[in-house]
């Protein structure tokens, strides 16, 4: 079965200042990729997908990532980040698994942005 | 606009007593999730609806059942809650079980007396 490390629980950065978000996949052949984004409160909103092609995907809200077949990473991007981009990342990973594809979450990434 | 709505947002219910979440759909999808969510920890799936068919996780209490009674509609059944089932339950939709995105509701937090 497949799984999905997000080695960093929080991560702190200024407001403006560029964030990457750190995610590493355990599957034997390319799996999908997502990374979603929880607000206080609320259910996760999809920030962009990778299922083949360019390894360069571009999301919502200015948001990157960066799928690295050598590495068995996925990780996201952000050049400059906003008040507003506080919230928790969650990096999910679908394979085939009894002929379905449900996504394995990571534990997630708790962004903390200063101002 | 199509999505998924979670009724209530806040649900608070007594150890051992009956409570019922709710989620609906606009978008007629065909696959219907439960997850349950503790604090700072990752969604855990607890079963899903391929239309009509359902799906049990293998480590998903006894305790949690769950109805779909047509498209639109799934709900998530807590026969005895315990003080441990106290969490965000979230719901999410997708077209299928391939490579189609998930699509999450705002979630019910439930809270044990």
């Amino acid at each position: 079965a497949q799984s999905v490390t997000q080695p960093d629980i929080h991560i702190t950065v200024s407001e403006g200042a560029s964030l990457e978000l750190r995610c590493n996949y355990s599957y034997g052949a390319t799996p999908y990729l997502f990374w979603y984004v929880q607000s206080p409160g609320q259910g996760l909103q999809l920030l962009l997908k990778y299922f083949s092609g360019d390894t360069l995907v571009q999301g919502i809200k200015g948001f990157e990532a960066e799928f690295k077949r050598s590495q068995s990473s996925f990780n996201l991007r952000k050049p400059s980040v906003h008040w507003s981009d506080a919230a928790e990342y969650f990096c999910a990973v679908g394979a085939p698994s009894g002929g379905s594809y449900i996504p394995t979450f990571g534990r997630g990434t708790s962004l903390i942005v200063h101002p | 606009d199509a999505m998924v709505i979670q009724n209530p947002r806040y649900q608070v219910t007594q150890f051992g007593k009956p409570v019922t979440l709710s989620c609906s759909q606009t978008l007629n999808h065909n696959v219907m999730y439960w997850y349950q969510q503790k604090s700072s920890q990752a969604p855990k799936l607890l079963f899903h609806y391929y239309d009509k068919d359902f799906n049990n996780e293998a480590d998903t209490p006894d305790n949690f059942q769950s109805r779909r009674p047509n498209t639109s509609f799934c709900f998530l059944d807590i026969r005895s809650p315990g003080l441990g089932d106290a969490a965000m339950y979230l719901c999410a939709t997708s077209r299928d079980l391939g490579r189609q995105p998930q699509h999450f509701g705002d979630g019910t937090r439930l809270s044990i007396l």
